[in-house]
């Protein structure tokens, strides 16, 4: 069957721009992760949502991160007046949380460099 | 503060031989360990996983060993072949927490001829 999908593939804008990230997860996968992939920071969770609850926030790096996930399937990663640091890997992944395991299965990324 | 430990950054293996590389923790609440394999331009992908209550797992030539009392786990690639070099990330995450993978730095394999 279809993995997850992001789109688009590569993104370069400039600074102070938006831009939007989309993710497709797998059909019928309850949870869905963003991650971002940086030469300086590893692999670090971005922001986690579960069904109808409130999604975790915790690990935006700054308020010019936002998420939404409409109708419980595709996602947007937001980024609001980019900067240079914004530029990295985003990754997100979807798992059938609390159901046979914890298996998060990741995108190809959106690779996003900020000029 | 980093939360999962992983070594070696880089690690050159001749073909058939061994790989090893080693993660540790440090918070006792991780309830789950897997190692993803990365390949250039694509996502991570699972390779194998394991849970607290088991030493040791086993599927085909990847073996996780697991020691909670040391708060670490290895994984172990045996008959290494060239189409294993890839960069190795281990992760922990717990059920509490939503899953959410906490990573470890990465290693770089390279598997010589």
């Amino acid at each position: 069957g279809a993995g997850v999908s992001q789109s688009p593939s590569n993104k370069v804008t400039e600074k102070g721009k938006d831009v939007e990230l989309r993710c497709d997860p797998i059909s019928g996968h309850t949870a869905l992760y963003w991650y971002r992939q940086s030469l300086g920071q590893g692999l670090e969770f971005l922001i986690y949502f579960q069904g109808n609850s409130a999604p975790d926030k915790s690990g935006l790096p700054s308020d010019r991160f936002s998420a939404e996930r409409t109708g419980g399937s595709v996602s947007t990663l937001t980024i609001q007046r980019t900067q240079q640091e914004d530029s990295a890997v985003y990754l997100c992944a979807s798992s059938l949380f609390g159901q046979g395991g914890n298996e998060q299965f990741f995108g190809p990324g959106t690779r996003l460099t900020v000029l | 503060q980093q939360q999962v430990k992983q070594s070696p950054q880089s690690l050159i293996v001749q073909k058939g031989g061994i790989s090893i590389i080693n993660c540790a923790y440090e918070n006792t609440a991780f309830d789950y360990f897997p190692w993803y394999q990365q390949f250039p331009g694509k996502g991570p992908a699972l390779l194998i996983a394991i849970r607290p209550d088991v030493s040791e797992k086993k599927e085909g030539r990847f073996t996780i060993s697991f020691n909670k009392s040391a708060k670490q786990f290895s994984l172990h690639i045996m008959d290494s072949q060239p189409g294993d070099s890839a960069t190795y990330f281990c992760a922990a995450s717990y059920s509490g927490g939503g899953n959410k993978l906490t990573f470890g730095t990465g290693t770089q394999l390279k598997v010589e001829l």
